[in-house]
């Protein structure tokens, strides 16, 4: 089944503890992103990438970094968690020269 | 640079009653338009988009959307809500150029329907 897949689905964690969120998919789409959903605000981009070695900014990349080694993933990573990155994290991907992106099934984050 | 606007963050129908969502956007290139839907605790579902072509869309369990350049709006339709339809829908845009892919959201509408 082609799908996008997060882990975990859902984290509790401390400020200041490195954590990674894992994001895979299996359409060997080129393109991956990471969003973050806040009420009122929508989704948000943090990063996203072109394809393997080619990642940028998106509109909130503040407190993330990503890395793409592989096609397949597109790791989040926190190096330290604020209680302000408290979210709900969406990964998605799309095959080059299509429009339409699949996403993940999110990753609740609750930073105390 | 593109936008998104939604109005209402919640609207309210009854069940049989038509459904109107509003979406408005601003995009500096020819706009590529989608709406969302996400069910309570999953993740977002694509219920429909516009390219290119016909600007009346239709999309999956009766949703449609129309897109008119003039007033630069793409709202959400269905003609008779259903319990089941109760979800938060977003609008989307992305874009050509540099922006192509990059999906820019509205802050969702949460509908809610009534028996």
């Amino acid at each position: 089944e082609a799908q996008v897949t997060q882990n975990p689905r859902y984290l509790i964690t401390v400020t200041g503890k490195k954590l990674t969120v894992t994001c895979s998919q299996n359409m060997n789409h080129e393109y991956m992103s990471w969003y973050r959903q806040d009420p009122g605000l929508g989704l948000r981009q943090i990063y996203y990438s072109m394809n393997v070695e080619v990642t940028d900014k998106g509109d909130v990349p503040e407190g993330y970094k990503v890395s793409r080694k592989e096609k397949r993933n597109f790791p989040l990573i926190l190096e330290s968690p604020s209680p302000n990155q408290t979210s709900l994290y969406f990964c998605a991907s799309r095959v080059q020269g299509s429009e339409t992106q699949y996403f993940g099934p999110g990753t609740r984050l609750l930073v105390l | 640079a593109q936008s998104v606007t939604q109005l209402g963050s919640h609207v309210s129908v009854s069940e049989g009653a038509l459904v109107l969502l509003r979406c408005n956007y601003s995009s500096s290139v020819p706009p590529y338009l989608f709406w969302y839907v996400q069910y309570p605790n999953q993740g977002l579902q694509l219920l429909l988009k516009y390219t290119t072509g016909a600007t009346l869309v239709k999309g999956i369990n009766g949703f449609e959307a129309e897109f008119k350049k003039s007033e630069t709006s793409f709202h959400l339709t269905k003609p008779s809500a259903h319990m089941s339809d109760a979800a938060e829908y977003f609008c989307a845009v992305s874009g050509s150029g540099t922006s192509y892919g990059k999906l820019t959201f509205g802050q969702g509408t949460i509908l809610t329907v009534h028996p």
